[in-house]
């Protein structure tokens, strides 16, 4: 079976400090990736994006950036963190076959940035 | 533009009693998805919705599809405190360059009290 990993479960962090977080899946070859993050209370914004090594595609711009640099290995990545990068970081995966694109949520970190 | 719209996003329940949260969605797909987030967790698939008509029940929920209306329900049977969580519709996007992603409603926290 498929499961998905998140590391670190929570963080805390100053501002104009470095971050990064890692997102694994296993059980599952070719994965569709995602970033998601959820400001507490609000719905789920899309970061980045990726359909292979290598390919990433962002959402919306900002301070933040994703590298895909293994088939299932996602890295979220900033080099200085602001007040507004506090949230709740949602690493997901998909099949990418065109049946269904149910997508598969990892336990999520939760970044708090001081 | 895309828009997925959930009705209503809060819900405040008394146990027993019957309710149903709407999704509405803009875009033309026969393929709609929910999930379940508990408070400070990651979210869960419950159902996925792949055609018109489709109907699937897990318990006291139910969900629908009309594609035609561009309408999913989710039913709530004799409604109990461990449904208490914020659920979330999802929308395939079929077309152009985010194809293979979701668009997420805004969600609807459900409590539900005795």
């Amino acid at each position: 079976s498929q499961t998905i990993h998140q590391w670190p479960a929570t963080l805390v962090q100053p501002v104009g400090s470095p971050l990064s977080l890692e997102c694994t899946v296993e059980g599952t070859s070719n994965p569709n990736l995602y970033w998601y993050r959820q400001a507490a209370g609000r719905g789920l914004q899309l970061l980045f994006y990726s359909v292979g090594i290598g390919q990433i595609s962002s959402e919306v711009p900002q301070n933040l950036s994703a590298s895909r640099p293994q088939d299932r290995q996602f890295i979220l990545s900033s080099k200085k963190l602001l007040l507004s990068d506090s949230g709740f970081y949602l690493c997901a995966w998909s099949t990418g076959t065109t049946s269904s694109y149910e997508q598969y949520f990892g336990p999520g970190t939760r970044l708090t940035v001081t | 533009e895309l828009k997925v719209e959930q009705n209503p996003l809060f819900l405040s329940m008394q146990e027993g009693k019957n309710y149903t949260i709407y999704c509405n969605y803009s875009t033309t797909s026969d393929r709609l998805y929910w999930y379940r987030q508990d408070p400070g967790k990651s979210l869960e698939s419950l159902f996925v919705l792949l055609s018109n008509g489709a109907v699937k029940q897990e318990g006291r929920l139910m969900a629908s599809l009309d594609t035609k209306a561009r309408l999913s329900t989710l039913h709530i049977t004799a409604a109990v405190h461990d449904l208490s969580a914020t659920y979330f519709c999802a929308v395939d996007v079929l077309y152009g360059g985010s194809q293979g992603n979701l668009i997420f409603g805004k969600g609807t926290k459900l409590s539900v009290k005795p």
